[in-house]
């Protein structure tokens, strides 16, 4: 059972242009959320995260929507650049017993074309 | 500064060998994780340390042992493995286990099992 769903594999957008990518959660214990862009080989890179508490974050080009009525929430990158491309993970953060735990999605591969 | 360091960057072992991966932080996290990511998949917890105590083992087989000889330092001993094993294995650390910290990914150990 997923927890945490990224439902498109992939993504292409052309350069200068929105990046939106989406993930949904099942599991309403769930209270902080991540986004991690990750390069092949190499271990995922922390990009921005959400409180449950927020319903926007931003830093720089990068802005977190979450809906939490929903379940719901959206990276933005804009402008996206080349150097964007990579796959992109959602990650959900609860409590388990005396251990936070992160949840992943199963990624969503940006392409942004020059 | 959020680095996580891991070696080796790559491993290639035989079935009957042992071997070790190192993790190291200095950002003075208390929590560290153990993660292993097949191709195309998201990362898979397999061990969480919480103040250099195992607080968390996801039931990985025996022939993964983890070892937190202080708080800057996190081992995986191989022994056994078998070649589904090959894998990208990921080191984490956080602030805290509780509390809404950001897991920060060292590079990963690209490990080959033949």
């Amino acid at each position: 059972d997923q927890q945490v769903k990224q439902n498109s594999p992939s993504l292409s957008v052309q350069e200068g242009r929105i990046s939106i990518l989406n993930c949904d959660y099942t599991n309403s214990m769930f209270d902080y959320f991540l986004w991690y862009k990750k390069y092949p080989a190499e271990g995922p890179t922390f990009l921005i995260s959400i409180s449950s508490i927020k319903d926007k974050n931003e830093d720089g080009r990068f802005t977190v929507f979450l809906n939490k009525s929903a379940k719901h929430l959206s990276l933005h990158i804009v402008p996206s650049q080349p150097g964007d491309s990579a796959v992109y993970f959602c990650a959900a953060s609860g409590l388990s017993g005396s251990a936070r735990q992160l949840t992943f999605g199963s990624g969503t591969q940006l392409t942004v074309l020059p | 500064d959020t680095e996580v360091t891991q070696t080796p960057k790559h491993l290639v072992m035989g079935m009957t060998n042992k071997k070790s991966l190192k993790c190291e932080q200095h950002m003075g996290h208390r929590a560290m994780y153990w993660y292993k990511q097949k191709a195309k998949k998201p990362p898979e917890l397999m061990f969480v340390y919480s103040y250099e105590k195992l607080s968390i083992n996801e039931s990985v087989p025996s022939r993964f042992s983890p070892e937190c000889p202080n708080s800057s330092l996190l081992n995986l001993h191989l022994h056994a493995l078998q070649p589904e094993d090959s894998a990208l294995y990921l080191c984490a650390s956080s602030r805290r286990v509780g509390g809404t910290d950001t897991q920060y990914f060292g590079p990963g150990t690209r490990l080959t099992v033949l």
